[in-house]
């Protein structure tokens, strides 16, 4: 159980373009979801925390703008990467809380999706 | 204080060794504790966490020591394996409201 999952696993896009990414959590309803990126050898950098229903909470330094987040269902979040440019490539992680579950506190991470900017 | 503060950064082990990653924090307000193992171009799978409320908890060969007064947490792998080659990452939140603090990963390689 608890398992989250993430689409596309990786995309290739050209600067300017948006780029989609939705993040599923197939067997619980996720009240709270959180979106992450990851560099290369670094730890996971909180980009925002997604309630549904409600508007997202952005980490400071991190453009709203630009990472528009969408939490419209107990069981997706979207993450658009708009007008994407190089130093947008990463590897973004979402999360979610089974807050129904036995196990409130625990938060399960998705498999990630690369994007590349070119 | 929202940081947590994790060592080493790397780790070599023999197989069937003990690995042990050290983590620690300031905010006497966290109150739970996860470990994350990460493979290559893989999202973090939970490993094993523990509350406050006691000293040590074990799964398999997963053991993590929780030290309230010291304010410090460890993961002890035993008899280590190839396969548990990864990074691991200590985690802190409050009452699991708060977004998850991470520490800085400890990338652990178990050779042969």
């Amino acid at each position: 159980g608890a398992v989250v999952s993430q689409h596309p696993s990786r995309v290739i896009c050209k600067s300017g373009t948006s780029v989609k990414i939705e993040c599923r959590s197939l067997d619980f309803q996720a009240t709270t979801m959180f979106w992450y990126r990851q560099f290369p050898k670094q730890s996971l950098m909180l980009m925002a925390t997604s309630n549904e229903g409600s508007k997202a909470t952005y980490e400071q330094g991190v453009e709203k703008d630009k990472f528009l987040i969408n939490h419209a269902s107990l069981t997706l979040s979207t993450l658009t990467v708009t007008s994407a440019h190089p130093e947008d490539s990463s590897f973004y992680i979402c999360s979610a809380r089974d807050r129904g579950g036995g196990r409130p506190y625990e938060q399960y991470f998705g498999p990630g999706t690369r994007l590349t900017v070119t | 204080q929202q940081q947590v503060k994790q060592s080493p950064q790397s780790l070599i082990v023999q197989k069937g060794g003990i690995s042990i990653i050290n983590c620690a924090y300031e905010n006497t307000a966290f109150d739970y504790f996860p470990w994350y193992q990460q493979f290559p171009g893989k999202g973090p799978a939970l490993l094993i966490a523990i509350r406050p409320d006691v000293s040590e908890k074990k799964e398999g060969r997963f053991t993590i020591s929780f030290n309230k007064s010291a304010k410090q947490f460890s993961l002890h792998i035993m008899d280590s394996q190839p396969g548990d080659s990864a990074t691991y990452f200590c985690a802190a939140s409050i009452r699991g409201n708060t977004p998850l603090v991470f520490g800085k990963g400890t990338r652990l390689s178990v050779i042969a």
